[in-house]
């Protein structure tokens, strides 16, 4: 069984300044990462995801994340936030089994940004 | 647009009615997904579609009933509605197996309230 835990519910943070959420997964095997983002009243957007390879990984809207395999750590940063990136991130593993590949979400991080 | 389309968007039901929820997605996608979305709880799959002709359970079915009309649609039905359904309704789709660590593809949600 595979888990997801976002260690922090809400973040505030101002204008202009960096930020980090944090994600740890836990899985028997190999997982893919992925960040979320919805933006409110809408559906789930894709910023960026980790298959294997390099780990810092960069997506859009200039937020980027490093995979820590011995900490299981998926952490997503952004330098400097802008008043549109307020929104709610979730972190989710996805892993192979009974046909499909399925998602686990982690619970979710509301980042408010204050100007 | 390509994409996840669900309808309706919103919708009030009476304790006992009935309702089905529509998806459909024109990327070619062969996986198709239910999640339902409550505050501080992430998000849940309820059913899942590895393939057109398959259906299986996810993390919380009970209530539920899902059809996969065909490779396009995929739909979520409630027989008799109760408060505890009261949520946030997204589909998604990805290409499944074939393809891994490809992302899923969410629609905007139907928002639905049970009284």
């Amino acid at each position: 069984a595979q888990s997801v835990t976002q260690l922090d519910s809400q973040v505030p943070v101002f204008e202009e300044a960096p930020v980090e959420l944090r994600c740890n997964y836990s899985s028997s095997v190999s997982v893919y990462l992925f960040w979320y983002v919805q933006y409110p009243n809408q559906g789930l957007q894709l910023l960026l995801k980790y298959l294997s390879g390099s780990t810092l990984v960069k997506g859009i809207n200039g937020f980027e994340a490093e995979f820590n395999k011995s900490q299981t750590s998926f952490h997503l940063r952004k330098p400097s936030v802008h008043i549109s990136d307020t929104a709610e991130y979730f972190c989710a593993v996805s892993s192979y089994g009974a046909g499909s590949y399925q998602l686990t979400f982690g619970k979710g991080t509301k980042l408010s940004v204050i100007p | 647009n390509a994409g996840v389309t669900q309808t309706p968007k919103f919708q009030v039901l009476k304790t006992g009615q009935s309702m089905t929820l529509q998806c459909a997605q024109d990327m070619n996608h062969n996986s198709m997904y239910w999640y339902r979305q409550d505050p501080g709880m992430g998000l849940r799959l309820i059913y899942y579609s590895a393939s057109e002709g398959t259906t299986d359970k996810g993390e919380v079915p009970n209530g539920y009933n899902v059809s996969r009309l065909n490779k396009r649609e995929f739909s979520l039905r409630l027989e008799s509605a109760a408060p505890s359904q009261t949520s946030v309704y997204f589909c998604a789709s990805t290409f499944g197996k074939e393809t891994s660590g490809q992302p899923q593809h969410f629609g905007d949600g139907t928002r639905l309230s049970i009284l």
